[in-house]
C-alpha cells in the first residue's frame, strides 16, 4: 500500500528552466510533507517541507505547493542547475511522525 | 545543525553472519531513531522507531528477531542484521528528529551478502 506516490520515475529538464516534479498521497490524516534530495549511496538531504496549514512554501530557488483537495503536492525548482541532478523524494507525516516515502523521481538537468 | 554519523558505509559480509551498524547523534541527543531500507530503485521503507530505553516498534513485515535494534543511550543506536542472506542486501539508512533540526539522516549502510 504505496501512500505517496511519486508517478515520474525519471525527468529530464534543461538547464535554467524549471523543474516541477510532482507527488500524491492518498493518507488525508498526513498534515506535514517535506521534499528530499539524494545521492546514490549517501543519506538524503533535506530541501523544503510545508504544514498542511500552508498551501506555498518558498526557500531560494525552491517552492513547494499543496493541494489538499486534489492530496497533491509539487516542488518547482528554478532556476534548474546542473547539480540539482538527483532522486528526489517526497515524503509525509501525520503529527511530525514516522516519515512515509514516495518512490522518488529522478531528475537530470541538461546543460 | 544535528548531524547524524553512521557506520559502517559499506560491508561485505557472508551469508549466515551477522552485521551491525551504528548510528551516532553527534551534537544532540536523540531520544527517537527512525531505520530505513532501500532496495534499488525503490522508496525508503520504515523498517522500525527505536526509542532510547525501551523496545522497538517494528513495520509490519519486518522480522524483529533478524533485524535487532538497540537504543541504550540518547546519541547512538544500533541496528544488527542476524544471519544475513543475500536477500537482506540492501541500503540502510538511520535518522533522527529534533524539534529544532526536523529529520536528519545518516550517510546510510550499503550492505552486500555474498
Amino acid at each position: 500500500d504505496q501512500q505517496v506516490k511519486q508517478n515520474s520515475p525519471s525527468l529530464s529538464v534543461q538547464e535554467g528552466r524549471i523543474s516541477i516534479l510532482n507527488c500524491d498521497y492518498t493518507n488525508s490524516m498526513f498534515d506535514y510533507f517535506l521534499w528530499y534530495k539524494k545521492y546514490p549511496a549517501e543519506g538524503p538531504t533535506f530541501l523544503i517541507s510545508i504544514s498542511s496549514i500552508k498551501d506555498k512554501n518558498e526557500d531560494g530557488r525552491f517552492t513547494v505547493f499543496l493541494n489538499k483537495s486534489a492530496k497533491h503536492l509539487s516542488l518547482h525548482i528554478v532556476p534548474s542547475q546542473p547539480g540539482d541532478s538527483a532522486v528526489y523524494f517526497c515524503a509525509a507525516s501525520v503529527t511530525n511522525e514516522k516519515l512515509t516515502f514516495g518512490t522518488g523521481t529522478r531528475l537530470t538537468i541538461i546543460p | 545543525g544535528a548531524v547524524v554519523s553512521q557506520h559502517p558505509s559499506r560491508v561485505i559480509c557472508k551469508s549466515g553472519t551477522s552485521v551491525k551498524i551504528e548510528c551516532r547523534s553527534l551534537d544532540f541527543q536523540a531520544t527517537t531513531m527512525f531505520w530505513y531500507r532501500q532496495f534499488p530503485k525503490q522508496s525508503l521503507m520504515l523498517m522500525a522507531t527505536s526509542n532510547e530505553g525501551s523496545k522497538a516498534t517494528y513495520e509490519q513485515g519486518v522480522e524483529k528477531d533478524k533485524f535487532l535494534i538497540n537504543h541504550a543511550s540518547l546519541t547512538l543506536s544500533t541496528l544488527t542484521v542476524t544471519s544475513a542472506h543475500p536477500e537482506d542486501s540492501s541500503f540502510y539508512i538511520c535518522s533522527a528528529r529534533t524539534a529544532r533540526y526536523g529529520y536528519t539522516f545518516g550517510s546510510g549502510t550499503r550492505l552486500t551478502v555474498v
